[in-house]
């Protein structure tokens, strides 16, 4: 399995622009996570989807935020208008349902600068 | 709400046991977690402890005490690519969604 998949690795964006986030699940995963990582907050859930829908997005920081699901392969999460507080690295992580051991599959992460 | 208490950071010698301790309060505990991230590269499932006690994995054992809202990350025979970040994650179940929420985490160096 190709594992979680996220593009692109890095994404540098002028303040104002818009900025759209990848993410192939594992196949099979039926829940998909989005999070955000900085050195002062560590990381913080910011949205997630089980069967494609969206189940809790209390974590998004504001209305300039907003993710997809259109189908169990694809997310997107997307900016607009980017600003520099924004500047992270995002994480896309995948999982086999809410419950069990598995835990989740994180992809490789998007490092996001926003100047 | 949670809150979720790891250390910042901690050095071990090279070869030694590493304990590193998590606490947390939530309401809903359905699970803890802990995960590795090595630095500019996405975290890792370690281990997962649901009941009280010991789950052994290798050289990685977590420990639990649901009553005390306490976890430690047992790392033996420390090498120096154990040199990355340990994360504890709590997952609320219920009202809380099933959702994990992460710690801060524990920066590890090894010293020779």
């Amino acid at each position: 399995d190709a594992g979680v998949i996220q593009s692109p690795r890095h994404e540098v964006t002028e303040m104002g622009q818009e900025v759209t986030l990848r993410c192939k699940p594992i196949s099979g995963h039926n829940s998909l996570f989005w999070y955000r990582q900085t050195m002062m907050r560590g990381l913080e859930l910011l949205i997630y989807f089980n069967n494609n829908v969206p189940i809790d997005d209390s974590g998004m920081p504001e209305d300039r935020f907003s993710a997809k699901m259109p189908n169990a392969s694809f997310s997107t999460l997307k900016i607009q208008p980017s600003e520099p507080r924004d500047s992270a690295v995002y994480f896309c992580a995948s999982s086999l349902g809410l419950q069990g051991g598995s835990g989740y599959t994180f992809g490789s992460g998007t490092r996001l600068t926003v100047v | 709400g949670q809150n979720i208490d790891q250390p910042t950071e901690m050095t071990a010698t090279e070869g030694a046991i590493v304990q590193i301790n998590c606490t947390y309060q939530t309401s809903g505990f359905n699970g803890l977690f802990w995960y590795q991230q090595h630095a500019g590269e996405a975290p890792t499932f370690l281990s997962y402890n649901v009941l009280d006690g010991l789950e052994e994995k290798g050289r990685f054992s977590s420990f639990l005490s649901r009553s005390k809202g306490y976890s430690y990350l047992l790392l033996k025979e420390h090498q120096m690519k154990d040199s990355a970040t340990s994360l504890c994650a709590v997952r609320r179940g219920g009202g809380g969604g099933n959702k994990l929420t992460f710690g801060t985490g524990t920066q590890l160096k090894v010293e020779l």
